[in-house]
């Protein structure tokens, strides 16, 4: 039971333009949303979250924005650059659980 | 500060062996988290600690897994006896609180092959 999904495995984006990374969720339950970023070999970092009262959250190049009666967020990154090319995960959490998506792998082209 | 430890960061095993893993968290969390992470899949969340005391661990294959987290701090993930389908990264994490309001900071994680 996939409650979290990401639908595209890869994205490739030209350095300087924008990026949106794109998680679904079948949950409305779901409290807080996540994106964890990760490169080879390592664990995820945390890079951004949004609560599910708001619709939009801001931290420097990147923005996360919920649109709940979709049950759809995404991640924007402008302007991309080459050392943001990694695997980028979506997570939601409800309670104790928290369910992730399976990737998409962001390729950043200088 | 230091990030959360893992150890061993690989262990290969043939089937129906026992293994360990150990995690270290950072200092002062009180929320330590187990999940493995099977190739082409995101991680899956199998047991979450709350300083030494179990919150969930509803995903934990019991028949097979155990998981402890003496004195608040440490813990350990046993596998006993492996199977393939254990293959996979095991990824543990701490954070501060238990939702997904706090940040949860990931150890670099131990990738298990089973043969």
């Amino acid at each position: 039971d996939q409650q979290v999904k990401q639908n595209s495995p890869s994205l490739s984006v030209q350095e300087g333009r924008i990026s949106i990374l794109n998680c679904d969720y079948t949950n409305s339950m779901f409290d807080y949303f996540l994106w964890y970023k990760k490169y080879p070999a390592e664990g995820p970092t945390f890079l951004i979250s949004i609560s599910s009262i708001k619709d939009k959250n801001e931290d420097g190049r990147f923005t996360v924005f919920l649109n709940k009666s979709a049950k759809h967020l995404s991640l924007h990154i402008v302007p991309s650059q080459p050392g943001d090319s990694a695997v980028y995960f979506c997570a939601a959490n409800a309670g104790n659980q928290f369910y992730f998506g399976t990737g998409t792998s962001l390729t950043v082209i200088p | 500060e230091a990030g959360v430890a893992q150890s061993p960061r690989y262990k290969i095993i043939e089937k129906r062996q026992s293994v360990a893993f150990w995690c270290n968290p950072i200092s002062g969390h009180a929320t330590l988290y187990w999940y493995q992470q099977i190739l082409g899949q995101g991680p899956k969340l199998l047991i979450q600690f709350q300083n030494n005391g179990v919150v969930d661990d509803s995903q934990l294959p019991k028949d097979r897994f155990s998981a402890e987290r003496l004195k608040g701090v440490d813990s350990t993930l046993k596998i006993q006896p492996a199977k393939l389908e254990d293959s996979a990264v095991y990824l543990c994490a701490s954070s501060f609180g238990a939702s997904g309001a706090y940040e949860q900071y990931f150890g670099p994680g131990t990738r298990l092959t089973v043969t």
